[in-house]
């Protein structure tokens, strides 16, 4: 079946430090994967999306790449904050073929950025 | 604005005891969804629905039923709560195919005593 694999973390950086947590997937078909940031207390927010191989996505300075050759869709921002603290999930919801219908989520990394 | 609406932000019940967590969406999404959130374990699916009155399991289901009588409204029952019941519970709903994402609601945090 599906499975997302990412760093566990916790992951701890200074404040404008940069930051990579890493993603890797397996799936049937062609799914379309996201991030999603969960803030102390709070439900998962969609951070960024990508719906097919090489598309980028970013939002808030945050950016992903969905590459089909390594399987892998990789958070980065260039400059974090203390206000980007949070958990952040990889997800996918799968292609054609696939469980099309749900979304398998890794089991998170906590980020925590110091000033 | 999108929004999925989860019934109550903190519960408390008794071992034993029936427990009922609703969740609204107003999206007209046909997909609707309970996980269920553990440190270290992440997000785990209890079940999903595709459609009114249709449920289907997912990974973590015992323990647990559902109900969907309307398209907008969702419920997780807990038969008899224990304590290893105790956990974040998160709703999300989407539509019924394509690549959009799902919507969450803010979680209800269970403590079974």
């Amino acid at each position: 079946g599906d499975s997302v694999t990412q760093m566990e973390g916790p992951v701890t950086l200074s404040e404008e430090a940069f930051l990579t947590i890493n993603c890797t997937y397996t799936a049937t078909g062609y799914p379309s994967l996201f991030w999603y940031v969960q803030y102390p207390g709070e439900g998962l927010q969609l951070l960024l999306k990508a719906t097919k191989a090489d598309d980028k996505g970013s939002n808030k300075g945050f950016e992903a790449t969905y590459r089909k050759e390594t399987t892998s869709f990789h958070l980065e921002k260039g400059s974090v904050q203390v206000s980007d603290s949070a958990v952040y999930f990889c997800a996918l919801r799968g292609g054609r073929g696939g469980s099309n219908y749900k979304l398998t989520f890794g089991k998170g990394t906590l980020l925590t950025v110091n000033p | 604005d999108v929004k999925v609406t989860q019934s109550s932000r903190y519960l408390v019940k008794r071992t034993g005891e029936k427990v009922f967590l609703e969740c609204v969406q107003d999206m007209d999404h046909e997909n609707m969804f309970w996980y269920r959130q553990d440190p270290g374990l992440g997000l785990r699916l209890i079940y999903f629905s595709y459609d009114v009155k249709m449920k289907e399991k997912g990974d973590i289901p015992e323990g647990y039923s559902v109900s969907r009588e309307k398209k907008e409204r969702f419920s997780l029952i807990l038969e008899s709560a224990s304590t290893n019941q105790t956990s974040m519970y998160l709703c999300a709903s989407s539509p019924l195919l394509g690549s959009t994402e799902a919507f969450f609601g803010q979680g209800t945090r269970l403590t079974v005593v």
